[in-house]
């Protein structure tokens, strides 16, 4: 059972533009939502991260947008950068796992063209 | 502060031999967990320690895997008798609080 679907599979976006990568889960208990992002080769590194209790937070060109009602959050990147082209996970993990283990979603591989 | 660290970066293990893989974790940290990760999908839960303690181990996905952490500081994921469905990439994570830090994994190849 997939518990964080994550959309689109690809994503191709110009220089500048915005890049946005949607996740849906189901558990209302799930109550941390990070997003990782991963170069080929690489681990995942920590993006940024939102809990229930705001529904958007933004650091640089980075944002996170959280509808609780809708049981969706996404990512946004401003002004991409050919850099960004990356794999972007979105993930999801709640206080009553003790473990805190994150499950993620399928990812989205973000090509941004210059 | 250096990172989470894992060696060896690849390997390569015919069917059947049993194959180690290291995870030394942030310095300090507390928890760590131990994530699979098939090609072209997202990190897949193994297990996690607290300390020494592994207090859960549900994404094991047969017995021979087997993970230890004896001294609540570096840990070793085995696996025995490797198959070919093994291949993948193995993630160590640390965290203090809520953020997992990920190291560059491990690539084991089966052939």
């Amino acid at each position: 059972q997939q518990q964080v679907k994550q959309s689109p599979q690809s994503l191709i976006v110009q220089k500048g533009g915005i890049s946005i990568i949607n996740c849906a889960y189901e558990n209302t208990a799930f109550d941390y939502f990070p997003w990782y992002q991963q170069f080929p080769g690489k681990g995942p590194a920590l993006l940024i991260a939102i809990r229930p209790d705001v529904s958007e937070k933004k650091e640089g060109r980075f944002t996170i947008s959280f509808n609780k009602s809708a049981k969706q959050f996404s990512l946004h990147i401003m002004d991409s950068q050919p850099g960004d082209s990356a794999t972007y996970f979105c993930a999801a993990s709640h206080p009553l796992d003790s473990s805190y283990k994150l499950i993620f979603g399928s990812g989205t591989r973000l090509l941004v063209r210059p | 502060g250096a990172g989470v660290s894992q060696s060896p970066r690849y390997k390569v293990a015919k069917r059947g031999q049993d194959v180690a893989l290291r995870c030394d974790p942030i310095s300090g940290h507390v928890s760590l967990f131990w994530y699979q990760q098939a090609l072209g999908q997202g990190p897949e839960f193994l297990t996690y320690f607290q300390n020494e303690a592994q207090l859960d181990k549900s994404g094991l996905p047969s017995d021979r895997f087997f993970a230890e952490r004896p001294e609540g500081s570096v840990s070793t994921l085995k696996i025995q008798r490797t198959q070919q469905e093994d291949s993948a990439v193995y993630l160590c994570a640390s965290s203090l609080l809520d953020e997992q830090y990920f190291g560059p994994g491990t690539r084991l190849t089966v052939t």
